[in-house]
């Protein structure tokens, strides 16, 4: 089983639509979570961390399910702007050198 | 500008040849990292450095070495490329805590032939 796995895409939206992207993990003693974007051909760069509570960024809310071991993201009122593959990322403790954990990314198509 | 910055961004390499892959960082991170990224793998740890003058092994290390000499330098260099190690290189840094951004550089694409 992998460490992260998430939903296999592509994901096909017309603007302005709501999607949701899933992601389980498998250590429990992972630490932290994040998600993480990247264009195509391009470096993934941070688009938020998630936290026990639940973190909103504008049109992104993320949550995180420490029982569950889950983790979703969902973008509203999707743009353009917004395609790209998004990489479900979490570490392990600081001790196995504080590692980030990737998903194999969920890509996102926003067609006009 | 601050950031990372990676050498070469592409490279095409014959089986056998030795590679060194380059990348600085000017932000005054602790820790630095190497990642290959493959189709329908994902982005996995090559090897990584906590701080200056230490290093560990990541998830996929054989036939990747590394040095940290310095805060800034963390090259990675492939002693006699094969053809399974055409991929794409990042590397990243950060603070340290678990809690840190990773920085990602632009990339460097690597064929083997």
């Amino acid at each position: 089983r992998k460490e992260v796995e998430q939903d296999p895409g592509p994901f096909n939206v017309p603007e302005g639509a709501t999607v949701a992207f899933n992601c389980t993990y498998s250590n429990s003693a992972s630490q932290s979570f994040f998600w993480y974007r990247q264009d195509c051909r391009k470096e993934p760069k941070l688009l938020m961390s998630v936290y026990s509570s639940g973190n909103e960024d504008g049109r992104f809310t993320a949550q995180l399910n420490r029982a569950s071991q889950y983790i979703s993201l969902l973008i509203r009122d999707s743009k353009l702007s917004d395609s790209a593959t998004y990489l479900c990322v979490v570490t392990s403790p600081w001790g196995q050198g504080g590692k980030l954990i990737f998903g194999q990314g969920t890509e996102l198509s926003v067609k006009p | 500008i601050a950031g990372i910055t990676q050498a070469p961004t592409s490279q095409i390499l014959a089986a056998g040849r030795r590679m060194t892959l380059r990348c600085t960082q000017d932000m005054r991170h602790n820790a630095m990292y190497w990642y290959r990224q493959d189709l329908g793998l994902g982005l996995r740890l090559i090897h990584y450095s906590n701080t200056a003058g230490t290093t560990g092994k990541g998830e996929v290390p054989d036939g990747y070495s590394v040095s940290r000499a310095n805060t800034d330098d963390f090259p990675l260099t492939l002693a006699s490329a094969v053809p399974s190690q055409t991929s794409v290189y990042f590397c990243a840094s950060s603070d340290g805590r678990t809690t840190d951004t990773q920085y990602f550089g632009p990339g460097t694409r690597l064929t083997v032939l």
